[in-house]
């Protein structure tokens, strides 16, 4: 079964600060993508990054990168010079290409507290 | 604002009763997806459609349905609502069926079942 596991339920850190954000998700599948979107208070849901698993290039959107690790299955955000607007939910998500189904399997998130 | 237009914002019923959300793609997306979050859950799949037709199915009650009009926009129908249907429902929209292109969500309707 294809899941994805965020097994940080809160995260913290200090505005201008660095943190890091983790994920792991189980396929058997070789071509997939993998987002992180942010869902603020207001609830809407906000795409951050995405990556394609045939790239080994990680992913950057300006304070935002990733740390792909296909191999492990890993797939962690980290934000720098966190902003206080960067406090949310995180949630991690993984999209298969290969099995006909392009769904998102989501993580249960981790709420990101961004302290002054 | 992601293009993604839901409506209505929320909507409050009482048990037993039906419901039909809408949601009106990006213009030119030809899939729409259906998600249901729980209070302080994660995201679950329920339906996605593409061009008029469905293309997969998640982890959908029997109790509801949906589909896809010929203008592109999306109904979801919910029958015989339980107290535990209450939640978050998002749709999201995307260029292609493949999940490559990323999924742009809308705003959501929130649904109290009392």
């Amino acid at each position: 079964a294809q899941t994805v596991t965020q097994s940080q339920p809160e995260m913290s850190v200090q505005e201008a600060e660095t943190v890091t954000l983790s994920c792991t998700y189980d396929t058997s599948e070789s071509d997939y993508y993998l987002f992180w979107y942010k869902q603020p208070p207001s609830r809407q849901m906000i795409l951050v990054i995405r990556q394609e698993a045939y790239k080994q290039q990680n992913a950057t959107e300006n304070r935002f990168s990733v740390n792909f690790q296909k191999a492990a299955k890993s797939f962690s955000l980290k934000i720098s010079d966190s902003q206080l607007g960067d406090a949310a939910m995180y949630f991690c998500a993984y999209s298969p290409q290969t099995s006909g189904t392009y769904k998102y399997i989501f993580g249960t998130g981790t709420r990101l507290k961004v302290l002054a | 604002d992601s293009g993604v237009t839901q409506t209505p914002k929320h909507l409050i019923t009482a048990t037993g009763q039906r419901v039909t959300l809408r949601c009106s793609p990006r213009s030119g997306d030809l899939s729409v997806y259906w998600y249901q979050q729980s209070l302080d859950q994660g995201l679950q799949f329920l339906i996605q459609y593409y061009n008029g037709e469905e293309r997969a199915k998640g982890n959908i009650l029997e109790r509801f349905s949906a589909q896809q009009f010929p203008d592109l926009h999306s109904e979801l129908n919910l029958s015989s609502l339980e107290l535990g249907d209450s939640a978050l429902y998002f749709c999201a929209s995307s260029a292609y069926d493949r999940g490559a292109y990323e999924q742009y969500f809308g705003p959501g309707t929130r649904l109290t079942v009392t």
